[in-house]
């Protein structure tokens, strides 16, 4: 399986100040059709995740462009440039390239933000 | 809009087995694929399996293997997923997600203690 590891996996940040979030993958995520596969989510405290970025870099309908992602191979970046109280939770990145079973879609281990 | 309900939370005892429901309203049902994914308490997000509404095949990650059937009722446009032989660590929110997982279900909660 492909192993997803996100650092930090706990995220202080002063509000007004920028986040940032690593995810690197144990393969390359290109996928056979040129596209990464790379997606980040947001998990709010006691919501269902919500995806913020899909294929990198492509942010989600209603997704304030505070957030971004960036990233190729096997190194991915998912960057707050201001931090805002709404966005406490935890971040996840997961890969959608190395699929279907046996080899299934994987997450990271999450990255939780939190205001100091 | 795209919408997700399942059904309510489940508690059960070690052994048994547990049925959740996924009801797709906003879209046409059967032109996305559905995916699974359990959340256990405190813990990340694990990938269960995926099921094509459309014909009805499925793809399940290997450590569910034989515990798992996912299912569809297109005349109601919904999705089932069935784990068996339950144990303690399958307690866990589970989820329905749309293909892309861009839009998710609410979770349903499964308890499994004796």
């Amino acid at each position: 399986d492909v192993v997803m590891t996100q650092s930090p996996l706990s995220l202080p940040v002063t509000l007004g100040q920028p986040a940032s979030i690593s995810c690197r993958s144990s393969q390359s995520l290109v996928y056979s059709d040129g596209n990464t596969y790379l997606n980040w989510f947001q998990q709010r405290p006691g919501q269902s995740p919500r995806r913020l970025i899909y294929k990198v870099s492509n942010r989600d309908s209603g997704v304030p462009d505070r957030f971004s992602g960036s990233g190729s191979g096997t190194d991915f970046t998912l960057k707050i440039s201001r931090v805002e109280a709404e966005d406490v939770g935890v971040y996840y990145c997961m890969q959608g390239t190395h699929w279907p079973p046996p080899k299934p879609i994987t997450f990271g281990q999450g990255t939780r933000l939190e205001i100091k | 809009q795209v919408q997700l309900v399942q059904s309510g939370a489940e508690v059960k005892k070690p052994g048994a087995s547990v049925k959740v429901s996924c009801k797709a309203s906003g879209y046409t049902f059967t032109s996305y694929y559905m995916h699974w994914v359990r959340q256990a308490p405190g813990q990340g997000l694990e990938w269960m399996g995926i099921i094509n509404p459309s014909g009805g095949s499925t793809s399940y990650a290997q450590k569910f293997q034989g515990r798992v059937t996912m299912t569809r009722d297109t005349s109601t446009s919904t999705v089932y997923m069935e784990l068996s032989s339950l144990r303690s660590e399958d307690t866990a929110v589970y989820y329905c997600a749309r293909d892309g997982l861009a839009a998710w279900g609410q979770g349903t909660l499964v308890t499994v203690s004796s």
